[in-house]
Formats: C-alpha cells, structure tokens, sequence
C-alpha cells in the first residue's frame, strides 16, 4: 500500500512569501501530524490533526497554520517566510490520535528561504 | 516537562562491530511511549520500535536489541554486527499519553559505519 506522500519535495522561496505543503496519509489513516527539522532546533512538532480538526499544537508562531481535508489530506500553510523557516518539514500518519497506533512519516519538503 | 536527551551526537565504527546508541528521557506521566526512528540521507523517518511505559521487557530484532530501563529513564538501542547499511541518523523519541499524538524528539545520533 502507498505510505505517506508529500509535495513537493523541493521548494525555494523567496523572503516575505507565502507556501503551502501538502500532505496525503496513507490510506484508512485519519490522524495527521506535521514536524519541522532543522540542524539547529532538530525535530520539533508543529501540529497534529484528526477528523479535520486540530488537536495539538506546538510551540510555532501563528505564520505556521494547517487543515485537513474530508480525505484525511492534510496542509500546512507559512506565510509572511523568514529565512529560519529553511528546513525539512515532515508529515506523519496515523489511524487514530494516540501513539497506540503509531506513526508513519512521509520523505519530507525541503523548503529553501532566500 | 518532557525532554529526550542523545548525548552521542556523532558515533563512528568499523563493519561488524556491535554499538549502543544511548537515550535518557523525561517526563512525569505515568503512561507514555518510546520510539526509536532511522533517518537515511533520502529523509524519511523509518519506525523501528515503539515501547509503552508499562512493558519493560527487553526487546531483539536481528541484528537490533532494545534495553528499557525504568529505574534509570533510559530507552537504549544496540545494533550488533554493524554494517554499512546501518549508517543514518537515529532518533529517539517520547509521547505521553495525555499529549496524543506530539512527539518529542531527542537531538539525534548520527551513526557512520565504515567498511
């Protein structure tokens, strides 16, 4: 079965705009997670969503939002990019909320700020 | 608070010989979940295992082993027999049960097995 999908993989962008990443779980999955690694902070959780609701958030600011879809596909949205936004942002699926389940990630964007 | 500490950011040795990757944990909830994850260079994180608060059984897969040590907070993984293939980076990390699905993420080793 498919796993996570994420796109692009690649994305360079300029200071002052806006991306949008894309995030499809693998199929059944609803629970939608969504983390940003850099080499400085590492691996740090932004949002998790299940049944088109968000249920926990990190410690982002409000430039970092997301949805998810009826489909379970889920997206996040940054707006107003800095340069520190550089980084690997990942997406996880899950069926349901709770690690019980667990979590199964995607290859990842790699978002370039210049 | 939570927190996963990897005191090893960077290990290096040669084919076939064994090596522990080290991760100490923090938290204050009684019921919580360790993970160990790989990182190859493609990005992708990949699950190896996942251990509840309440298991603290010893766990072997192949050439991977897992030691869960309540009483020192410590979650360690051991590849036995190292191979070149086994180079990546290795994230350990910890959610608790009342934080749903957040998980938290140690710094990470990275592992270099050399032919």
């Amino acid at each position: 079965k498919a796993g996570v999908t994420q796109t692009p993989r690649y994305l360079i962008k300029t200071r002052g705009q806006q991306v949008t990443l894309s995030c499809s779980p693998i199929s059944g999955h609803r629970s939608v997670s969504w983390y940003q690694q850099t080499p400085g902070q590492g691996l740090q959780f932004l949002f998790e969503y299940f049944s088109e609701t968000q249920r926990n958030k990190g410690n982002f600011p409000g430039r970092f939002s997301g949805r998810q879809f009826s489909n379970s596909r889920s997206e996040m949205n940054v707006s107003t990019l800095e340069l520190g936004d550089s980084a690997l942002y990942l997406c996880a699926s899950s069926l349901a909320p709770g690690t019980n389940y667990g979590y199964t990630f995607g290859s990842g964007t790699r978002l370039t700020v210049v | 608070a939570q927190k996963v500490t990897q005191a090893q950011t960077e290990i290096s040795v040669v084919e076939k010989e064994d090596v522990t990757l080290d991760c100490v944990y923090e938290t204050r909830d009684t019921t919580y979940y360790l993970f160990w994850y790989k990182q190859p260079p493609s990005g992708e994180l990949v699950f190896l295992i996942r251990r509840n608060s309440f298991d603290e059984q010893n766990e072997i897969s192949g050439r991977y082993s897992w030691n869960f040590q309540k009483s020192t907070s410590s979650f360690n993984f051991t590849i036995t027999a190292s191979q070149v293939v086994d180079s990546a980076v290795y994230f350990c990390a910890l959610s608790e049960a009342q934080r749903g699905g957040k998980l938290i993420f140690g710094q990470g080793t990275e592992l270099s097995v050399k032919p």
